[in-house]
């Protein structure tokens, strides 16, 4: 099973609104990713967790808050979004953290705030 | 940071034909990575090469670190290879980021 699968597939949501995005893998693999994709734009990585532990912040606002609950799991708490931060969102995970091993990607959230 | 160069930004090919998309970046790099993303959406990592040739079917890579560049071969094109090709890598202070891609359309 080489499947990422994350949930919900669309969000609107409202600037005062919280909500979260989750991602899921049974690879057993232990690095996660969390990047943001504005339309006709490359990726952006926005959080890696290795084993767990957040080991890369790329200086993302604090209304993003990445959470990972276990080695299967990864979630992304939305809190206060504004209008600018509609895009896709891609989880990704890897066997180790390091950028030098197979990304698996999920098919995404489009995430809209109104 | 490192530079991330892809060309061109734009390709339309016949099904059938056969094309190169370059990747230069401005530092030596110690990973080197190829993905494709489908007009839906979905990104899948075609390749890790730092260095040398690798081949998967229709596709393959060469990337020749010491003069700063990378190559992804589309031979026998398809329809189903149409999207965005993207390479990816990591900079000196550990910073993953992708070139701005290659929009490819396949036309039957």
């Amino acid at each position: 099973d080489t499947e990422v699968t994350q949930t919900p597939k669309h969000l609107v949501m409202g600037m005062t609104n919280k909500k979260s995005l989750k991602c899921e893998q049974h690879m057993g693999h232990r690095a996660m990713y969390w990047y943001k994709q504005k339309a006709k734009k490359p990726p952006e990585l926005m959080f890696v967790y290795s084993y767990e532990k957040l080991s890369i912040n790329e200086s993302v606002p604090s209304r993003f808050s990445p959470e990972c609950p276990n080695s299967s799991l990864l979630n992304l708490h939305l809190h206060a979004l504004q209008p600018e931060d509609s895009a896709l969102y891609l989880c990704a995970s890897s066997l180790v953290a390091g950028f030098t091993d197979t990304q698996y990607f999920g098919p995404g959230t489009r995430l809209t705030v109104l | 940071g490192i530079q991330v160069e892809q060309s061109p930004p734009d390709l339309i090919l016949q099904e059938g034909a056969n094309s190169t998309l370059r990747c230069n970046f401005s530092d030596s790099v110690n990973n080197l990575q190829w993905f494709h993303q489908n007009p839906w959406g979905q990104l899948i990592n075609l390749f890790y090469i730092p260095s040398g040739t690798k081949q998967n079917g229709r596709l393959s890579a060469t990337t020749v670190a010491t003069e700063r560049y990378s190559l992804l071969y589309i031979s026998s094109s398809q329809t189903t290879d149409s999207g965005v090709y993207f390479c990816a890598t990591t900079d000196s202070w550990g910073k993953f980021q992708f070139g701005a891609g290659t929009q490819v359309v396949v036309t039957p």
